[in-house]
């Protein structure tokens, strides 16, 4: 069964470094996304990318964040200048054309800044 | 008041037994609904959706009553493999899905 991945499982920053997640969406996804989940508490959306693009962001998505689709396959998210806030499991997901809510989620990677 | 409202639980029910959850939502302009299900730990994973005039899936009923702005869940003949965090998910049109917290299910031998 084709699976979204996603790496590293787990990387440990010291606040102020930059991190960058990557993510290997479903081959034939058209949409893709990612999401945080902090410790206890619930999944909050962060950005969606469609046709090389940003289509939407949630106000947690600021200037410290950035997303990019360096090749066909890759899907990464950029975070400039960690804060100990960051600290959290960050989810990238994937869905083709169709309902907006039918997403396949990658295992996470789990994000501690120090 | 929250966009997404669940009971956050833990119910703890014996093995075989129905159990049901429910979960309110704020906006009305609320488009699309969906029951994920989270492994302590792991991703959250598709469910099933919910339809307007409901919809079943095995031992998995969901329905969704627009006027009072909630969407249930009712597992019947629940089983070991049931234990996990039942998350409540609204999509109002848009790229964005608004997840509740979660309602935490123990199926217990």
């Amino acid at each position: 069964e084709p699976e979204v991945t996603q790496t590293p499982s787990h990387q440990v920053t010291q606040m102020g470094q930059e991190v960058i997640l990557r993510c290997v969406p479903i081959s034939n996804h058209l949409y893709f996304y990612w999401y945080r989940q902090i410790l206890g508490q619930k999944v909050e959306f962060l950005v969606s990318f469609y046709n090389n693009e940003i289509s939407e962001k949630s106000e947690i998505f600021d200037d410290q964040f950035s997303v990019e689709r360096p090749d066909g396959s890759n899907f990464t998210l950029k975070i400039r200048s960690t804060k100990l806030e960051d600290s959290a499991m960050y989810f990238c997901a994937s869905r083709q054309e169709g309902s907006a809510g039918e997403l396949f989620f990658g295992e996470g990677s789990r994000l501690t800044v120090l | 008041r929250k966009e997404v409202e669940q009971d956050p639980g833990p119910f703890n029910v014996p093995e075989g037994a129905t159990v049901a959850f429910n979960c309110t939502y704020s906006n009305s302009a609320s488009q699309s609904f969906f029951w994920y299900r989270q492994d302590c730990r792991k991703e959250p994973k598709l469910l099933m959706s919910v339809y307007s005039s409901g919809n079943e899936d095995g031992r998995f009923t969901a329905q969704l009553n627009r006027a009072s702005q909630y969407i249930s869940l009712l597992i019947r003949d629940s089983k070991l493999s049931d234990s996990a965090t039942y998350l409540c998910v609204v999509n109002n049109g848009n790229e964005k899905l608004t997840f509740g917290t979660g309602t935490r299910l123990t199926i217990i031998p």
